[in-house]
């Protein structure tokens, strides 16, 4: 069964950074996309960005440019999240997902497994 | 871009059927096929129910399918069961630089 295994909880001061990982088989690392969606207590997910891992390809959207770092570490199939200048209001459970994969095309931004999740708490 | 829009809550039985409505906009919803839903329990991460508006993923539960009709998407569940209670949430590809926005969510009771 495929899993995502994410890095612990995190507290940190505003204006400071944190940097979550994610582990995947090596087989769905080399295949598939990673993205990384957060959600906030009691809020709905939002998505933060993607990343294809074998061409180190990456994309945010614009309410993340320049705070949002996504990587790959392809000898350990792990990706990394990356925010920067922290806020309270970045404090939210982080999940990072896989792109899923339709032999027809299919499955275009849909998430077909899940990591179990990090809590970042920003607070001073 | 604009979110979507989903009934805070929704309840019935055991054994009865549901349905949960996820209205978007012709930029998400009413221009592409690629509506998804997750089911979501309290402290779990979310879990894929429903992909393409209506194809399940491999393994899950026929008593879940999808449709849409113009910018409303909508997931039914039917013969409920009591582990059926969850939040649901609706997603959309979008024509935006956001691959993917969210619906607000509808915490289900049975």
């Amino acid at each position: 069964q495929v899993q995502l295994v994410q890095s612990g909880t995190e507290v940190r001061r505003p204006g400071s950074s944190v940097k979550v990982s994610c582990k995947a088989s090596r087989d769905t690392f080399a295949t598939h996309a990673f993205f990384w969606v957060r959600q906030a207590p009691g809020q709905r997910p939002e998505w933060m960005g993607g990343i294809i891992p074998m061409s180190a390809t990456a994309n945010y959207p614009e309410k993340f440019q320049g705070r949002v770092s996504l990587t790959a570490d392809e000898a350990a199939s792990e990706v990394f999240m990356e925010l920067s200048s922290l806020k309270s209001e970045d404090t939210a459970v982080y999940y990072c997902a896989r792109g899923m994969k339709v032999a027809d095309g299919g499955g275009v931004a849909s998430f077909d497994v899940w990591g179990q999740g990090t809590m970042v708490i920003v607070s001073s | 871009q604009s979110d979507l829009t989903q009934p805070a809550s929704v309840s019935g039985s055991v054994g009865q059927s549901i349905t949960i409505s996820c209205t978007g906009s012709s930029s998400d919803v009413g221009a592409y096929d690629y509506v998804s839903w997750y089911q979501q329990h309290p402290g779990k991460a979310p879990k894929l129910v429903i992909y393409d508006v209506n194809k399940r993923p491999s393994g899950m539960s026929d008593r879940f399918s999808g449709s849409k009709s113009g910018n409303t998407a909508s997931l039914t569940i039917s013969g409920l069961l009591a582990e059926d209670e969850a939040d649901y949430y609706c997603s959309s590809y979008t024509s935006s630089d956001t691959l993917a926005i969210f619906g607000g969510g509808t915490r289900l009771t049975v």
